[in-house]
């Protein structure tokens, strides 16, 4: 069964840092790797979403790895500001997962605090 | 272009009430999907539907069921709730299976 990881649960860092988030995962059968944003009492908001062939996919200071042969992805945030203060969700898409046609598996996130 | 939108953003029910939860899409997608997200458990598929008409089971489908009787909605159906599905429900569209999915706002609901 399919299961991911997020490392830290929290993490606080003040503005100006760049910084990593990390995302494992069991299966390397995927087919994708999305990142999320959520903000407190909201829905998410799609960030970057990696295709199994890709390596990394970058949108203005976000950039994001995939290395499917080791089951990690990391999402870098450069130069971070307040603004950035989230959680940040990592999901795959797996080939083969019971009967739900790889449908998005979730970790259960990093809570990011950037302190001004 | 709303998006995907939810109604409603908050209920509390009592044990053994029913209720639907309404999804609504603008975006023209044929994919829609109901996940659940508990405190410690991320994010978990109940239901999905990959087209008008359609619908299957995720991960969590048990005490739900769900209706897509038009590509834009996708209703999801408490009978007869429980504590236990006390939760933050979130729906999801997308225009097929290996693509970004855009989440709607949620609905907070809390059963008594």
């Amino acid at each position: 069964k399919q299961e991911v990881t997020q490392i830290p649960a929290a993490l606080s860092v003040p503005e100006g840092e760049n910084l990593v988030l990390n995302c494992s995962f069991t299966d390397s059968a995927i087919y994708n790797l999305q990142w999320f944003r959520q903000d407190p009492g909201k829905g998410l908001t799609s960030l970057l979403l990696i295709q199994s062939s890709q390596r990394e996919q970058t949108s203005g200071r976000l950039n994001a790895s995939l290395d499917k042969s080791s089951g990690r992805s990391t999402l870098y945030i450069a130069a971070s500001q307040p603004g950035d203060s989230a959680t940040y969700l990592c999901a795959v898409r797996p080939m083969n997962y019971g009967g739900s046609q790889g449908n998005l598996i979730f970790g259960k996130g990093t809570k990011l605090s950037v302190k001004p | 272009n709303a998006g995907v939108t939810q109604t409603p953003k908050f209920r509390v029910l009592k044990t053994g009430q029913s209720m639907t939860l309404l999804c609504a899409q603008d975006m023209n997608h044929e994919y829609m999907y109901w996940y659940r997200q508990d405190p410690g458990m991320g994010l978990r598929l109940i239901h999905y539907s990959v087209g008008e008409g359609t619908t299957a089971k995720g991960e969590v489908p048990d005490g739900y069921n769900v209706s897509r009787l038009k590509k834009q909605n996708f209703l999801l159906g408490l009978e007869s709730a429980a504590p236990s599905q006390t939760s933050v429900y979130f729906c999801a569209s997308s225009y097929g299976r290996g693509v970004e999915q855009y989440f709607g706002p949620g609905t907070r609901l809390t059963v008594t």
